[in-house]
Parts: structure tokens; sequence; C-alpha cells
């Protein structure tokens, strides 16, 4: 069965530098969740989208912005990084029209950001 | 404040042994009680998940007991297998298509 896909699976970048990550939904799914994990922590959420319209939003930082395409794909922008921006960033959806299936949310492999 | 709490940190058990890691909470809103597994730069995979309208829920070795009144639940691993060694995350969110809030994680490792 399709997974989330994620790309790139990891990225360097310098402080102060421009970073985008992508996630590519399993196919019919209209929410895409964004989490970023610390080392040692638990993911935390970002923001979230449904039917590409923003629906949710956490501690993500006025730095990052992030939207869903028509094609269901999101992208996570993440701008002035810091060196605290190096993390796990990991992408989820789930059918939330489905009804009583549509709380289960699957993850993609994550991106992992490094910030020199 | 972890809205999630879980426990232990971590937790060792022989292969065969039964894994038990609990988890509480204080947002009553919240009806949907998923466990994640994550190995080590993989993403998290959903193992099991309840709703409060039930008390238990077994999925093969997997087993999740809720407590509504308790606001408390937790995951039981029967006859645990050194491939079980990963990091399980309990969560919880309150309604479809929502952010899921997790626990701080339990590092299960099971010794051959």
């Amino acid at each position: 069965a399709a997974g989330v896909i994620q790309s790139p699976r990891h990225l360097i970048k310098e402080k102060r530098e421009t970073a985008t990550l992508k996630c590519y939904p399993i196919p019919r799914h209209d929410t895409v969740y964004w989490y970023q994990q610390g080392p040692g922590q638990d993911p935390q959420f970002l923001i979230s989208f449904y039917e590409k319209m923003q629906s949710d939003k956490g501690s993500i930082p006025d730095r990052f912005s992030a939207q869903q395409f028509s094609d269901y794909h999101s992208e996570l922008n993440m701008s002035s990084l810091e060196l605290g921006d190096s993390a796990l960033y990991f992408c989820a959806s789930s059918l939330r029209s489905k009804g009583r299936g549509s709380f289960e949310a699957f993850f993609g492999q994550g991106t992992r950001l490094t910030v020199v | 404040q972890q809205q999630v709490k879980q426990s232990p940190q971590s937790l060792i058990v022989q292969k065969g042994g039964i894994s038990i890691i609990n988890c509480a909470y204080e947002n009553t809103a919240f009806d949907y009680f998923p466990w994640y597994q994550q190995f080590p730069g993989k993403g998290p995979a959903l193992l099991i998940a309840i709703r409060p309208d039930v008390s238990e829920k077994k999925e093969g070795r997997f087993t999740i007991s809720f407590n509504k009144s308790a606001k408390q639940f937790s995951l039981h691993i029967m006859d645990s297998q050194p491939g079980d060694s990963a990091t399980y995350f309990c969560a919880a969110s309150t309604a479809s298509g929502s952010r899921l809030t997790f626990g701080e994680g339990t590092q299960l490792t099971v010794n051959p």
C-alpha cells in the first residue's frame, strides 16, 4: 500500500538559509499534518491542512510557513534557519471525511534537517 | 505542560515477557487514543488505537486497556520479542482530523 512520501530524507543547511520540505500524502487522504521531533523528544504538532485549507496551527515559528497544493501535496518552508531547528520533520496524512476510521494518521519517514 | 504523561521512560524486558507502558491524560475532550512504534531514524508507525466507548482492544500480541474514569490507558505487549525493541509513544486527539498530542515516549528493549 502507498505510504506518505517525504523529500528530501536528509538536508543540511547553514544558519540563516532557507529550506523547503515536501510531503506527498497517501492517495485520497484529505488531511496533512506536520510535526517536528527533536532528539529524544516526542513529535510536536506544527500545522495541518484539510482540503488545502489550514485547519489547525500549533507551535510553528513565524519563520515557518506551509501550504497544501491542488494535488494535495504539502510543503513546509523554513526561513532564517537557526541551530535549534535541527530536528526530524514528519508529515502525516489521514482521511478525515471517512467517518470513524478517519482518526488514523499515518506518518512518513521524515526529513532530517541539520542546521550548521 | 505535557498533556499526555507516559511511563516508564525506559523499559527492559526479557524475550517472551510482557511489556506494559502506561499513559495518563487530563483533557476529557480527548476521544481517540493511538499507540505508535518508532524505530531510530524512522517515522512513527500506528500500532493500535482505541476509542473511549470500549475498555479493551486486542490486535495480535498488542492490547490497549482503557480506563475512562481514571483517564488512563496502557499498552500491553505479550510474548515480547527482540524485534519489538523500539520507542513507543501513546497519543491522544479530540476529533476527526485534529492534531495528535503525544506522550514523552518509552524506550523498550527486549533482551534475547
